[in-house]
């Protein structure tokens, strides 16, 4: 089925340096993904969608130059927090849709990644 | 527009009884509807899914739904809850009509299963 690899899992750094996330489809071709923040105890909230090839589609409230994504391939999106500060701490989630419907969940199913929990001191 | 209502926040329910976890959803055409799990500190995992044919719907780890089209519910159920149910849960909804395959997913309902 569908896998998608999110790395890495836990990230700890001081205020003002910037951090890359990666998300790969692992058995699938991917040419949109998304990404996603979840505060404690609270819903998801898409930041954007990553299309590959092209620049990211940032929902509404979201800051590009601080949350740079970058989709360079069929299997990998990065997303990179900037100039990171501590509000900027929380679970960041990436997914992908198998177009292709080759997973056993079908091709409308999002497959997503583990969640990267970022820690700004 | 496409919207999803969890309506609690948390469920408490005893080992070996049956739960519900409600969704209710609102599309301008015909809904796909999900459900997926959450585990601490982990990413979302795919449930269940109606897209079209039986209304009810089953899934993983005995999980099954019911979508209702004349009361808008797609309610998730489990007919004996087991500890390591315990988890956060999510539906979800895409409009069909949609160019947008983007699903708007709800707040999370908390499932605890008490021992």
């Amino acid at each position: 089925g569908a896998v998608v690899s999110q790395h890495p899992s836990w990230v700890i750094c001081k205020s003002g340096t910037s951090v890359k996330i990666e998300c790969r489809s692992l058995d699938f071709q991917a040419t949109t993904m998304f990404w996603y923040r979840q505060f404690p105890k609270q819903s998801l909230m898409l930041m954007a969608t990553s299309n590959e090839g092209s620049k990211a589609t940032y929902e509404q409230g979201v800051e590009k130059d601080k949350f740079l994504i970058n989709h360079a391939s069929l299997t990998l999106s990065t997303l990179t927090v900037t100039s990171a500060h501590p509000e900027d701490s929380s679970f960041y989630i990436c997914s992908a849709r198998d177009y292709t419907g080759r997973g056993s969940s079908g091709a409308n199913v999002l497959t997503f990644g583990a969640g990267s929990r970022l820690t700004v001191l | 527009a496409q919207s999803v209502a969890q309506p609690e926040d948390q469920v408490n329910v005893a080992e070996g009884n049956p739960l519900t976890v409600k969704c209710t959803y609102s599309v301008s055409g015909n809904p796909y509807l999900f459900w997926y799990v959450q585990y601490p500190n982990r990413g979302l995992q795919f449930l269940l899914k109606y897209i079209t044919g039986d209304n009810l719907v089953k899934g993983s780890y005995g999980f099954e739904a019911e979508f209702n089209k004349s009361q808008t519910s797609f309610h998730l159920k489990k007919p004996s809850a087991l500890v390591s149910d315990s988890a956060l849960y999510f539906c979800a909804v895409r409009d069909s009509l949609r160019g947008s395959y983007i699903p708007t997913f709800g707040r999370g309902t908390s499932l605890i299963v008490h021992p």
